[in-house]
């Protein structure tokens, strides 16, 4: 177990330009989640996949904001044309999910400024 | 998922218990009690849960009242790396919905 990982762990960005994260969950994990988080918040909830299905997507997810998992194993968030307000630590989770509980494992993150 | 209201911050004294309440007074019947921390810096760690009986592990132990609209976590003897954000949520199946849970400090 290698844990969860995310890649890059910092990224510098000027607004407009793309980005795109990887992370690489834990490997028998069926559930991969991403979430962000600023400065003095919990984690807020993007999108979540079972295998490699999306199958939630947050409002605070625009348009601008897509995420894959395509052989459900690793998974990338893009975010295109990047705004100061996308500033922010986006975490990945991965886990289990059982009939009636799961509990996440999280990496490490990736934290985005955008100048 | 439940909401969960937790104080915004706490102290403890090194090497005494850390007693972190919550209350979750619109949890349903089949909804678990979790807690993770975040130390500076790191994503979420996982601590313990339960649904409706007490829980101990290595970490910590999970007291969950009998109504089941409130719970403790507790650190038996509180360390200075304990000192993190801890996160109280309720939930049992999908995304887990964090609040802005509460910050302990731990003071020499």
């Amino acid at each position: 177990d290698t844990g969860v990982s995310q890649n890059p762990r910092h990224k510098i960005t000027k607004r407009g330009q793309n980005v795109t994260f990887r992370c690489d969950p834990i490997s028998e994990h069926n559930r991969l989640y991403w979430y962000r988080q600023t400065l003095g918040q919990g984690p807020e909830f993007l999108t979540y996949f079972q295998n490699e299905a999306q199958l939630e997507k947050s409002r605070l997810l625009s348009d601008r904001f897509s995420a894959e998992r395509p052989k459900g194993s690793f998974s990338t968030l893009e975010i295109q044309r990047t705004e100061q307000g996308d500033s922010a630590m986006y975490l990945c989770a991965s886990s289990l999910a059982a009939a009636t509980n799961e509990k996440l494992f999280f990496g490490s993150g990736t934290q985005l400024s955008v100048l | 998922d439940a909401k969960t209201t937790q104080p915004t911050s706490m102290d403890c004294a090194e090497g005494r218990a850390a007693n972190l309440p919550c209350n979750h007074s619109t949890i349903s019947g089949n909804e678990y009690v979790y807690w993770y921390r975040q130390i500076h810096s790191q994503g979420p760690q996982y601590i313990i849960h339960g649904l409706k009986n007490n829980e101990t592990n290595e970490m910590a132990s999970l007291i969950i009242t009998e109504d089941r609209k409130s719970s403790t976590l507790i650190l038996p003897h509180a360390t200075l790396r304990d000192t993190a954000v801890y996160y109280c949520i309720v939930g049992g199946y999908q995304k887990v919905t964090f609040g802005i849970g509460t910050k302990l400090q731990v003071i020499p």
